[in-house]
């Protein structure tokens, strides 16, 4: 059991660059999440994918924010023309299907836009 | 609108004694419990759950007890080790009408810290 991998780690970027994270979810897992960290506050939700499908967006998705999963396995979240605002930790997670099973989280991608 | 409220950032605890932190939720529609703890520079790992139709869950030295009445839940860590020093996340889900994505609503965190 590798784990939730996410890559980069650590992204520092300039406002107005555009940055892709990519997640490695649990090999099984069907279920994928994103979520955002912000200093002091815990994951808030973003997406999440079924598979290839993506079911949920929060309304924290602004319009620069977009999701992919490819064939129902690994995941990018691509954010065009960055601002400061966005500089947070983002949180990849997955599970099976089970309702009752726990989430597994990856280590997560810090983002810092200079 | 925070659903899920940890009303202490912080809690110092002496190592063999009882640690117990706290969360509150608004949402009744909550039906499902979870505790997460957060290392630095790792993302949170999973600890311990509760669903709605219990009140207590116990696995080894953690226990959570769920009170839907006061829409409250804690997690008791007894004995505390200095190991066990990190942020501890409460998060909550629902399933939104027979169709469960499973998203977790979480709180904003509490940092445990246990002296040796």
């Amino acid at each position: 059991d590798t784990g939730v991998s996410q890559d980069p780690r650590h992204k520092i970027t300039k406002r107005g660059q555009n940055v892709t994270f990519r997640c490695d979810p649990i090999s099984e897992h069907n279920r994928l999440y994103w979520y955002r960290q912000t200093l002091g506050q815990g994951p808030e939700f973003l997406t999440y994918f079924q598979n290839e499908a993506q079911l949920e967006k929060s309304r924290l998705l602004s319009d620069r924010f977009s999701a992919e999963r490819p064939k129902g396995s690994f995941s990018t979240l691509e954010i065009q023309r960055t601002e400061q605002g966005d500089s947070a930790m983002y949180l990849c997670a997955s599970s099976i299907r089970d309702y009752y099973n726990e989430q597994f989280f990856g280590p997560g991608t810090r983002l810092t836009v200079l | 609108d925070q659903q899920v409220k940890q009303n202490s950032p912080s809690l110092s605890v002496q190592e063999g004694r009882i640690s117990i932190l706290n969360c509150d939720y608004t949402n009744s529609m909550f039906d499902y419990f979870l505790w997460y703890k957060k290392y630095p520079a790792e993302g949170p790992t999973f600890l311990i759950s509760i669903s709605s139709i219990k009140d207590k869950n116990e696995d080894g030295r953690f226990t959570v007890f769920l009170n839907k009445s006061a829409k409250h839940l804690s997690l008791h860590i007894v004995p505390s080790q200095p190991g066990d020093s990190a942020v501890y996340f409460c998060a909550a889900k629902f399933n939104a009408g027979g169709t469960s994505y499973g998203k977790l609503t979480f709180g904003q965190g509490t940092i445990l810290t246990v002296h040796p």
